[in-house]
């Protein structure tokens, strides 16, 4: 069975950094894209970051560009997603996703909160 | 970026209808297009993908259709625990987009 877990969620300050894990298991993690998707509070799924498989390739949603940093270690079947110069808007559950991978993205983690206040 | 317009953004229904959510592309685009279920406090759960073909697991009273700009997911007979919210996705291209969301309440 495909599990993801992500850890580093907390209360940052505004213009602070925060720096995301994402575990996988049940499958072979380095063969696999993966994805960051969050979801602000009461609100509706807005797509983060993707990493291929070997990380030679990512891409960001023009919200995060240039102050997020998505990263993988394959050994350690670990996915990062550092975070730096937040805002409130960041606020927000963070999940990490398998793919997107023949045209499918899933399944997600159980979630990360980020809360950014002051 | 391909913008989704889901409507309705809320529905009431009554367990045994038939509900039909429609997702909107701001450009057409082939089938990739995917259906999420969304309960409180829980990560959205993919149940089809590929515009119709169902993830493993998910009931067949779920089935989805569309090609071009217009999408739709269809719930032949409610069930209770399917009361959640539902959005849709497109993986054509990045930036990946999701719809707003539809709401489905008990009525």
């Amino acid at each position: 069975e495909v599990q993801l877990l992500e850890s580093g969620g907390g209360l940052a300050q505004p213009g602070g950094s925060l720096r995301l894990s994402c575990v996988g298991s049940g499958f072979n993690f380095s063969n696999y894209a993966m994805s960051w998707v969050r979801q602000a509070p009461g609100k509706g799924l807005e797509w983060v970051s993707v990493i291929n498989d070997r990380s030679s390739s990512t891409n960001y949603a023009e919200s995060v560009r240039g102050r997020f940093t998505i990263s993988r270690d394959n050994s350690k079947n670990t996915l990062f997603l550092q975070m730096n110069s937040l805002t409130a808007d960041d606020t927000a559950v963070y999940y990490c996703a398998k793919g997107p991978v023949a045209r499918q993205l899933g399944p997600w983690g159980q979630g990360a909160l980020v809360t950014v206040s002051s | 970026d391909i913008q989704l317009t889901q409507s309705p953004s809320f529905l009431s229904a009554s367990v045994g209808d038939r509900v039909t959510i429609t997702c909107r592309a701001s450009q057409a685009f082939s089938s990739s297009l995917a259906w999420f279920q969304q309960k409180p406090g829980k990560a959205p759960k993919l149940l089809i993908y590929a515009t119709s073909t169902l993830q493993s697991g998910v009931p067949s009273r779920f089935s989805g259709s569309g090609s071009g700009t217009e999408f739709t997911l269809t719930i032949s007979s409610l069930q209770p625990e399917d009361f959640a919210t539902y959005y849709c996705q497109q993986l054509n291209s990045y930036p990946l987009t999701f719809g707003g969301g539809t709401k489905v309440e008990i009525k």
